[in-house]
């Protein structure tokens, strides 16, 4: 059975520190995974997305990694502001015929100033 | 140019109803998938739909039905609705089907059954 699972389940920092959320799949066979940040109330947004063989992605202050060997990725987010409260979930989609995407339950990040 | 655009945002109904969710996908896109978020939970796929058909869809029951029309809006229908049916339902539309897509979510419809 695919699934994602996140780490950790919340997590709360200070203004202007750095974060890294992390993320570990069983979906198989791999095509891509993906980062969103869900703002309360609103849908989920695109961060990054990476392939077999990418291994880094940056995006502004998010900094996706990937281990395809180990199937763990992490999102780095770098000198954290406030804006930055948001719910973050890992995507994992599987190649071939079948498009269903595996989402994991998402880290909810609070930025304290 | 607007992005996803979903309606109601809010719907309150009880057991055994039937309930009507809309979609109208972002400028250029012509598929949209359905999805549902029960509370502090991530979102589950229901379906996709591409060429007014219903390409692939997740484990969800035949009480879950949709559409997708000529100008690529889109339905989610629920019957005989059930308490666990209360979730955040979000729709998303890409350029294409495929999971190599980015999607672009709306901002949901909140359905609340009693």
């Amino acid at each position: 059975k695919n699934q994602v699972e996140q780490s950790p389940q919340s997590l709360i920092i200070l203004e202007g520190k750095n974060c890294t959320l992390q993320c570990n799949y069983t979906v198989s066979p791999f095509s891509n995974l993906r980062w969103y940040k869900q703002d309360t109330g609103r849908g989920p947004v695109s961060l990054t997305i990476m392939t077999f063989s990418e291994n880094t992605k940056s995006n502004g202050r998010y900094t996706a990694t990937l281990d395809a060997d180990t199937k763990q990725s992490s999102l780095h987010i770098t000198a954290s502001q406030l804006s930055d409260s948001a719910s973050y979930i890992c995507v994992v989609s599987a190649s071939g015929g079948s498009y269903i995407p595996t989402f994991g339950r998402g880290t909810s990040l609070i930025v304290h100033p | 140019d607007a992005g996803v655009t979903q309606s109601p945002t809010h719907l309150i109904k009880t057991r055994g109803q039937q309930v009507t969710l809309r979609c109208s996908p972002k400028s250029g896109h012509d598929t949209v998938s359905w999805y549902q978020q029960a509370l502090g939970q991530g979102p589950q796929f229901i379906f996709q739909y591409y060429e007014e058909e219903e390409r692939q869809r997740g484990n969800f029951p035949d009480r879950f039905s949709g559409h997708q029309f000529p100008n690529y809006s889109s339905e989610l229908n629920v019957n005989a609705l059930l308490l666990g049916d209360s979730a955040l339902y979000l729709c998303a539309s890409s350029l294409a089907p495929g999971a190599k897509e980015t999607q672009y979510f709306g901002p949901g419809t909140r359905l609340l059954v009693l």
